[in-house]
């Protein structure tokens, strides 16, 4: 079985300063791992993943993300952030050691970014 | 190049009516995967639709069913609706062996059962 927890529902954050938004997962096999943003009555939009190689991933909007395989965890990070980072984040986990093909979600995480 | 669509964007429904849910995945993608989110939940997976059948299936009930057609749209059915039933209903296109394997999401359709 594959998931993913986010600890926290909501992080605030003040403009300017370093934004990190948590994020662990439990696989049997490998994981890929993606980071997923949703603004307001929209869809899901794709920020960033993680297949194999470098443990930094760099994605969007001027986003990242550490994966650490021991801690098992993939949080994503900005180093500045901005008002209209604020949004709804989801991290997600697709085991390569199982059968599932679906994407596993967290819960989400809530950030404010405050001006 | 356009996204992924979904059709309709808002749909209101009563206990025990039928609701069918439209998807046409990005231009090049062959899989569609359909997910359910509640309110203030992540998306939860219903099922994944391939080569025109279902290879996947979530933790849904009968009621939930799919099919896609040969230009790779699909189509979620949900049969005898329940309140608990209301939520935005995602569909995502990726394609099938393609590393990373990104899915792609549509705005959703937001049904409200009363």
């Amino acid at each position: 079985a594959q998931s993913v927890a986010q600890p926290e529902d909501q992080v605030n954050v003040a403009e300017g300063n370093p934004l990190t938004v948590k994020c662990t997962y439990s696989v049997s096999g490998n994981p890929y791992l993606f980071w997923y943003v949703q603004y307001p009555n929209r869809g899901l939009q794709f920020l960033l993943k993680y297949i194999t190689g470098d443990n930094l991933v760099k994605g969007s909007y001027g986003f990242e993300a550490e994966f650490n395989k021991s801690q098992t965890s993939f949080h994503l990070k900005k180093p500045s952030a901005l008002v209209s980072d604020s949004a709804l984040y989801f991290c997600a986990v697709r085991d390569l050691g199982g059968s599932a093909r679906q994407l596993t979600f967290g819960s989400g995480t809530q950030l404010t970014v405050l001006p | 190049d356009a996204g992924v669509t979904q059709s309709p964007t808002h749909l209101i429904k009563t206990r025990g009516q039928q609701v069918t849910l439209r998807c046409s995945p990005k231009s090049g993608h062959d899989t569609v995967s359909w997910y359910q989110q509640a309110l203030g939940q992540g998306p939860q997976f219903i099922f994944q639709y391939y080569e025109e059948e279902e290879r996947q299936r979530g933790n849904f009930p009968d009621r939930f069913s799919g099919h896609q057609f040969p230009n790779y749209s699909s189509e979620l059915n949900v049969n005898a609706l329940l309140l608990g039933d209301s939520a935005l209903y995602l569909c995502a296109s990726s394609l099938q062996g393609a590393l990373g394997n990104i899915q792609y999401f549509g705005a959703g359709t937001r049904l409200s059962v009363l």
